[in-house]
């Protein structure tokens, strides 16, 4: 089945000991997003990949990367993890056509960060 | 800018009653609207999604929403709970020029036995 997969589920990493988070999917997506999710709150847009074209929300902290090293595959990387980093991180894909047309985001099971 | 309003942070319900969810949004022009569910420490799936057409769209698990423009409204209903549905429910708002989602702060459901 095609689908958007993120590994690990689960990461436990030092406080500013630098972390990435992986997703894949085989939905042949051209579009990939990251989400942070904290605790009892909703998914909060870090960044997304429209083809190779990175596109970065105004308040996304310095401290997450992202890279897009082909269609299939995304990754997140927190540079110096903080405490307040921790959370559910949310990888999605869409089939964005570009003609202000829009397709449903399809979403991973998530990765939750642990931060000590 | 676009927003969504969910009123409910929690809601309990019995299994085989009735349910509504509220969901409100915000948005100049015609808005791309979705339902998502979330289940403890899983990601989203997707139950309907509003894009046009019929205002009353069927979604997966027997769930149902309606699009209510005058009201700027996008309720979630399902007539008969089942305990599995206990989750949490998300609300959002796409915007068609950055095909990008707005949540809500999602509703907490819980199905007493």
């Amino acid at each position: 089945d095609a689908m958007v997969i993120q590994n690990p589920r689960y990461q436990v990493t030092q406080f500013g000991k630098p972390v990435t988070l992986s997703c894949s999917q085989t939905l042949n997506h051209n579009v990939m997003y990251w989400y942070q999710q904290k605790s009892s709150q909703a998914p909060k847009l870090l960044f997304h990949y429209y083809d190779k074209d990175f596109n970065n929300e105004a308040d996304t902290p310095d401290n997450f990367q992202s890279r897009r090293p082909n269609t299939s595959f995304c990754f997140l990387d927190i540079r110096s993890p903080g405490l307040g980093d921790a959370a559910m991180y949310l990888c999605a894909t869409s089939s964005a056509s570009g003609l202000a047309g829009w397709e449903t985001q399809y979403f991973g099971p998530g990765t939750r960060l642990l931060v000590l | 800018a676009q927003s969504v309003t969910q009123p409910d942070i929690h809601i309990t319900v019995s299994e085989g009653a009735s349910l509504e969810l509220r969901c409100n949004y915000s948005y100049g022009a015609t808005p791309y609207l979705f339902w998502y569910v979330q289940s403890p420490g899983q990601g989203l799936q997707l139950l309907l999604k509003y894009f046009s057409g019929d205002t009353l769209v069927q979604g997966i698990k027997g769930f149902e929403a309606e699009f209510k423009r005058s009201q700027s409204s996008f309720n979630l209903r399902k007539p008969s709970v089942h305990w599995s549905d206990a989750a949490e429910y998300f609300c959002a708002v796409g915007t068609g020029g950055g095909n990008k989602l707005t949540f809500g702060t999602g509703t907490q459901l819980k199905v007493e036995l």
